[in-house]
């Protein structure tokens, strides 16, 4: 079974924030969050991962309550390439326990 | 960095016919690979988890004589899908866990499978 729980989809227009949460009630002491991109017929590419509170890198930022049951995918200024699945996981990076996808969130972007 | 490729990126093949998919971790070593199969519109399934030299642990349902795991280096492991029918026609993915443990996983670009 699948440790997350997000929206099943998504609109957005074109050059606005979208921002993507995940619920992980369930989450371990040692479970990272990790978030994936995947366009069709394509693996998924890594996003952002995080422990706690915010993580920023080039192309996304990651929110991170203090009771790390949930988190945020914030995405800025979405462009028409940004239209694909997001799945956000988690998963303990040191045991290299498998990731175990949920539904994901489609997120159409609209000229 | 962290690339992880996959071959071949498509196959058609007959029903009952064995094929072969090959993962490799080309800029890393990876002591766990794991495999996921896609089925259209829906998310990634894992199906088995690869440690080298050993046996791969199987997912609850998948049928370990037909997917052979075999993980023979750090840096390739191999999924070979026995007497293929066309119910096992899909989308083939992999992951490569770093040897370093302090990252998380890349996957490769999938490998589409059509069984006739």
């Amino acid at each position: 079974l699948a440790k997350t729980t997000q929206p099943i989809s998504m609109d957005s227009y074109e050059g606005q924030e979208v921002n993507i949460t995940c619920s992980h009630n369930n989450i371990a002491t040692n479970d990272y969050i990790t978030w994936y991109q995947q366009f069709p017929s394509q693996g998924p590419r890594f996003i952002i991962q995080g422990y706690k509170t915010k993580v920023t890198n080039e192309v996304a930022s990651l929110f991170i309550p203090a009771d790390r049951k949930s988190s945020t995918l914030s995405l800025p200024r979405v462009s028409l390439s940004d239209t694909a699945v997001y799945y956000c996981l988690v998963g303990d990076p040191i045991r290299g326990t498998p990731l175990v996808f949920g539904k994901g969130t489609r997120l159409s972007v609209i000229a | 960095g962290a690339v992880v490729s996959q071959h071949p990126s498509w196959v058609i093949c007959k029903s009952g016919t064995s094929v072969k998919i090959e993962c490799r971790s080309l800029d890393f070593q990876a002591t766990t690979m794991f495999w996921y199969r896609q089925f259209p519109k829906q998310s990634l399934m894992l199906m088995a988890t690869s440690n080298e030299g050993s046996k791969a642990t199987y997912e609850q349902g998948v049928e370990k004589d037909k997917f052979l795991i075999n993980h023979a280096s750090l840096t390739l492991s191999t999924l070979t899908v026995t007497s293929a029918h066309p119910e096992d026609s899909s989308f083939y993915i992999c992951s490569a866990r770093p040897i370093s443990g302090q990252e998380t996983q890349y996957f490769g670009p999938g490998t589409r499978l059509l069984v006739l």
